[in-house]
């Protein structure tokens, strides 16, 4: 099974729907991130939580919230998408015990808002 | 805002071939520094850390340079798997900035 899991894998919405993506992991780990990749624009960090009270803005953090139900989840929402939030999503985990900060992925949610 | 930049390539190369990608980042205070991998429409994986002193697994070899705050992937004898986009990742206070990725294909 994977270590980090991401629901659902692909989403179709509609402009203005309220959308939840969520992430489970197994690896123990206490740091949880969001993020966006576009092409031709890299990934780009939507939120981050570094324990259950934790939750932190990231690079491009406006129109998306966050929730830290438990130390293995981490859930994104879009309350009202917009086409431009078209794009892949990963959720990662890291451990703060590692110094490097080796962040681990899940396989990703593909998006897409009409 | 921080940059991590890399030449978005693609680098062609054959099987066999060594090829080496290159990455600048801005911050001089980034604390550590990693190679990412990604294969298409999929998750990127770590690649392996680089080291101050470098450090190697098998056929990679990456590289620091604080002073010119600069990061390098040598990769030998490459493989057709190998092809994929390449991800230079800077980590700054607990965070990780990633470049846009250097596209390889390695062809027979």
């Amino acid at each position: 099974d994977a270590d980090v899991t991401q629901t659902p894998r692909n989403r179709i919405t509609k402009t203005g729907k309220r959308i939840m993506l969520e992430c489970s992991q197994t690896k123990g780990h206490d740091r949880m991130y969001w993020y966006r990749q576009d092409p031709g624009l890299g990934l780009r960090l939507i939120y981050y939580s570094f324990d259950v009270k934790d939750i932190n803005k990231g690079e491009i953090s406006d129109g998306y919230s966050v929730s830290r139900q438990a130390q293995a989840k981490f859930s994104l929402s879009l309350e009202s998408a917009i086409p431009n939030q078209t794009a892949l999503y990963f959720c990662a985990t890291s451990d703060t015990s590692v110094s490097y900060n080796e962040q681990f992925f899940g396989p990703g949610t593909r998006l897409t808002v009409l | 805002r921080k940059e991590v930049e890399q030449d978005p390539g693609p680098f062609n190369v054959p099987e066999g071939a060594t090829v080496a990608f290159n990455c600048t980042y801005s911050n001089s205070a980034s604390q550590s520094f990693f190679w990412y991998r990604q294969d298409c429409r999929k998750e990127p994986k770590l690649l392996m850390s680089v080291y101050s002193s470098g450090n190697e697994d098998g056929r990679f070899t990456a590289q620091l340079n604080r002073a010119s705050q600069y990061i390098s992937l040598l990769i030998r004898d490459s493989k057709l798997s190998d092809s994929a986009t390449y991800l230079c990742v800077v980590n700054e206070y607990s965070t990780l900035t990633f470049g846009k990725g250097t596209m390889l294909l390695v062809s027979p």
